[in-house]
């Protein structure tokens, strides 16, 4: 499988303990997008990283959120203090750089379930 | 960001056409018109995307309105398989880089 590669699928946890999910994008792919969807709604951008550098991030990402990738390969999200209202899907994409194709490719999301 | 209107259902038969519209009357003349959708339980899939003429490609048609204020995104044979949540995103031109999803349209295909 050559796709966007999200892990884990799903995660329970308990309000205030922290979470991380990993990402791994398409190999040749040097720009990694992060976003978040809750239901019925459609994803919002959380942050976007080309290579190893974080050139955007939404004010929906608070200080309790932070995303990495380094050597410009996976990407990891972490979320400290996981309150109920982090309940959502988090969803990976990857693209090329934008001079060669608009498209984005996404993965399968990452299902979050604060309790 | 240009603000999109879709319609939030619709609903079509099996193997017959389908013409999902989309409003973006604040557009910029360097936005493209990009068209996702979301299969139930996956992420979003690219679909198409064009600037100002008309585009096809294996999965669908653009037709994009002369103002670009509008445009409408055609499947031409709907199959079960195309029921989705099809969102319509103008988004920048080169050096474009999140997506800004609107609510988009559910689409249902009847057997």
């Amino acid at each position: 499988d050559t796709g966007v590669s999200q892990d884990p699928r799903h995660k329970i946890t308990k309000r205030g303990q922290n979470v991380t999910f990993r990402c791994d994008p398409i190999s040749e792919h040097n720009r990694l997008y992060w976003y978040r969807q809750t239901l019925g709604q459609g994803p919002e951008f959380l942050t976007y990283f080309q290579n190893e550098a974080q050139l955007e991030k939404s004010r929906l990402l608070s200080d309790r959120f932070s995303a990495e990738r380094p050597k410009g390969s996976f990407s990891t999200l972490e979320i400290q203090r996981t309150e109920q209202g982090d309940s959502a899907m988090y969803l990976c994409a990857s693209s090329l750089p934008a001079t060669s194709s608009y498209e984005q490719y996404f993965g399968p999301g990452t299902r979050l379930t604060v309790t | 960001d240009a603000k999109t209107t879709q319609p939030n259902s619709m609903e079509s038969n099996e193997e017959e056409p389908v013409h999902l519209p989309c409003n973006h009357s604040t557009i910029s003349g360097t936005d493209y018109i990009h068209w996702y959708r979301q299969l139930p339980s996956q992420g979003p899939e690219y679909v198409i995307h064009g600037l100002t003429s008309n585009v096809n490609n294996r999965m669908a048609s653009l037709a994009i309105a002369e103002d670009r204020k509008s445009s409408t995104l055609i499947l031409h044979r709907a199959t079960l398989r195309d029921a989705a949540v099809y969102y319509c995103i103008p988004n920048g031109g080169q050096g474009a880089q999140k997506l800004v999803f609107g609510q988009g349209t559910r689409l249902t295909i009847n057997p």
